[in-house]
Parts: C-alpha cells; sequence; structure tokens
C-alpha cells in the first residue's frame, strides 16, 4: 500500500481565516513534505519532516505553519493567507530520511482558493 | 543554477504507437531520477525510478532509459492508451538531501 491521504479535498477560505490541511500516511515512512503547486507547474517543495522533526523549511511565509504530531499525521495551518498563496497542497512521504534520496509518494492534493 | 528540463512541453501520439518523454538534467552528480504521471485534479504518481548505475529499467509498458554522458533521461509508454493522458515529471535529486528537483513537465495527449 504506498496511500497517503489528503482532507479536505477542496477549501475556500478568506484572509482573515485559520484553517488546516491534514496529511496522513500508514506506510511507516519517517519522511514527510508538503508542496505547492501552482497550475501547469511542476511542485515546488516547502517542508520537510525527517523523523517527526522540521528538517527542511523552503523560506516559506509564518502565514504557513507546518506541524508533524506523529510519525503518521502532518499538518499545515494557515493563517492570513492571500489570494497569491491559491494552489494546489501536495503532501508527500518516503521511508527513510537518511542516506540516498528515495521515493517520494504523493496524496491527490488539496486544492485551496483565497478570496 | 542546476535544473532539470523538458524539451517538448506537449506531445500527442495516437493510441496504439509508442511515446517518448524526453528530459535534459545538468547537474552530473545527480545519482536518482524519477518519472511522475500526474492526471488532471489528481496529485502526482509514481511510474518509475533509476539509479545512475543503471542505464536502462524496464516496468510494466514504460522504460526509463539514462544517458548520464549526455545527461538525458527518457521515458518511453508502449502501446499508448487514452489512460495515459497526463502531465509527465521528470525529478532528480540534484537539490540534495531529501529534495526532489523536478523539470517543467510534458502533457502528453492521447489521440483516438
Amino acid at each position: 500500500d504506498t496511500e497517503v491521504t489528503q482532507t479536505p479535498k477542496h477549501l475556500v477560505m478568506g484572509m482573515t481565516n485559520k484553517k488546516s490541511l491534514k496529511c496522513e500516511q500508514h506506510m511507516g515512512h519517517r519522511a514527510m513534505y508538503w508542496y505547492k503547486q501552482k497550475a501547469k507547474k511542476p511542485p515546488e517543495l516547502m517542508f520537510v519532516y525527517s523523523y517527526e522533526k522540521l528538517s527542511i523549511n523552503e523560506s516559506v511565509p509564518s502565514r504557513f505553519s507546518p506541524e508533524c504530531p506523529n510519525s503518521s499525521l502532518l499538518n499545515l495551518h494557515l493563517h492570513a493567507l492571500q489570494p497569491e498563496d491559491s494552489a494546489l497542497y501536495l503532501c508527500a512521504s518516503s521511508q527513510d530520511p537518511t542516506g540516498a534520496l528515495e521515493t517520494q509518494y504523493f496524496g491527490p492534493g488539496t486544492r485551496l482558493l483565497v478570496l | 543554477g542546476e535544473s532539470v528540463g523538458l524539451h517538448l512541453p506537449t506531445l500527442s501520439v495516437q493510441e496504439g504507437d509508442n511515446s517518448i518523454i524526453n528530459c535534459a538534467y545538468s547537474n552530473s552528480a545527480s545519482d536518482y531520477f524519477i518519472w511522475y504521471k500526474q492526471e488532471s485534479g489528481k496529485g502526482p504518481q509514481f511510474i518509475i525510478d533509476i539509479r545512475s548505475n543503471m542505464d536502462k529499467r524496464q516496468g510494466q509498458r514504460v522504460t526509463v532509459l539514462l544517458n548520464k554522458t549526455v545527461k538525458h533521461l527518457s521515458l518511453q509508454i508502449a502501446a499508448t492508451q487514452p489512460g495515459d493522458s497526463a502531465v509527465y515529471f521528470c525529478a532528480d535529486d540534484s537539490g540534495g538531501g531529501n529534495k526532489l528537483t523536478f523539470g517543467t513537465g510534458t502533457q502528453l495527449k492521447v489521440e483516438l
């Protein structure tokens, strides 16, 4: 099973709202990722968690706040977003954060619209 | 900077034909390469990967070829089907650590 699940599928929020995106995997993977993808563009890395600790932050604005409560869950808390933050937010996971890069498995994404 | 790029933004093929999607990479130290398929409204789906100690790897109807001399990667899809219509991304580990560096993507359109 290589399934990564994400909720919600779609989200519409105003610029003053606070919302959270959720990601879950039960493959025993110890690396989890958040990506942002704009239409007709490749995914852009935002954050990497390695063994539940934040290991990479690609200079993402503080209005995006990641959280990894345990090895199976990854959240992305959203606050005071801008319309240009509207995008598909993808979660991914891979087995071992150490050593050589391994296959990353992606979830279906959350389509976010900021009004 | 280092990048992974694709030669063609759109590729149209007839159903039943073979498809070849190309990708050029610039970092000679890249060790791991992966192809993803992304259908409209979905997340990227792993297709096949290859490490730099190999030059060919085959899956079900797909083959990845790696030419390290010219830093070129290709994905071959045999007997292309309508369900193969999607955007295909190549990616590599040129970013270091756990970072995947993606190419710009190729839209594959399968004509009936």
